[in-house]
């Protein structure tokens, strides 16, 4: 059973601070992890995509991917009350479908 | 950037009437389009997969008949929920996928049935 596991929170952290995210998968075979944010009542929305062991930096948002470990984390920093939302972890399999971590809800306290 | 329009995006339906959900690739032509279904404070639910021209492949648990998924062009797939029940209501969101596109989410339909 392939799986992504996420802490599903809520994670609190005060605007201005940086929020670190976790998410780790079972299938050593994945090649591309994806973080999305997803606001209640809405469709996810791609934060960023990762395929290389390393960080990758877009803005306020890195993420962080260790395949050795199956590990990917996205951090954002100088967090804002509009990044309050539910973070998704989501990794492929060889056949192209997304598996899917339950989510982490981020909430950032003015 | 890829855009993927999804409609309707709320519907209020009768028990045992059907609905009929679109989703269009917009800019791109989407080489597997994914169904999800997304209940309360749960994260996505994969339904079913489907590529242009061939049948849905659907995931365990989830019945074809009544869940019917037509793929027939590389722009457009629907998802019709037959004879449709209030355990149906849900959210559901397409996503379409394509080779340097990577995945793209349609706005979702929320689908309430009374």
């Amino acid at each position: 059973q392939k799986e992504v596991e996420q802490n599903s929170g809520p994670l609190s952290v005060p605007e201005g601070a940086i929020a670190s995210l976790n998410c780790t998968y079972s299938d050593r075979g994945s090649q591309s992890f994806f973080w999305y944010r997803q606001y209640s009542g809405k469709s996810p929305e791609l934060i960023m995509s990762i395929y290389s062991n390393g960080d990758k930096e877009d803005g306020r948002f890195t993420a962080q991917l260790n395949k050795a470990s199956q590990y990917v984390s996205l951090l954002i920093r100088d967090s804002q009350p509009s990044d309050s939302a539910t973070y998704l972890c989501a990794v492929n399999d060889s056949n192209y479908q997304l598996i899917w971590g339950a989510g982490t809800k981020l909430i950032i306290k003015p | 950037g890829a855009v993927v329009s999804q409609h309707p995006s709320w519907v209020i339906c009768k028990s045992g009437t059907s609905v009929k959900i679109e989703c269009r690739s917009l800019d791109f032509q989407a080489t597997t389009m994914f169904w999800y279904r997304q209940f309360p404070k749960q994260s996505l639910m994969l339904m079913a997969t489907s590529n242009e021209g061939s049948k849905a492949t659907y995931e365990q648990g989830v019945e074809k008949d009544k869940f019917l998924i037509n793929h027939a062009s590389l722009t457009l797939s629907t998802l019709t929920v037959t004879s449709a029940h209030p355990e149906d209501s849900s959210f559901y969101i397409c996503s379409a996928r394509a080779t340097g596109y990577g995945y793209t989410f349609g706005s979702g339909t929320r689908l309430t049935v009374v």
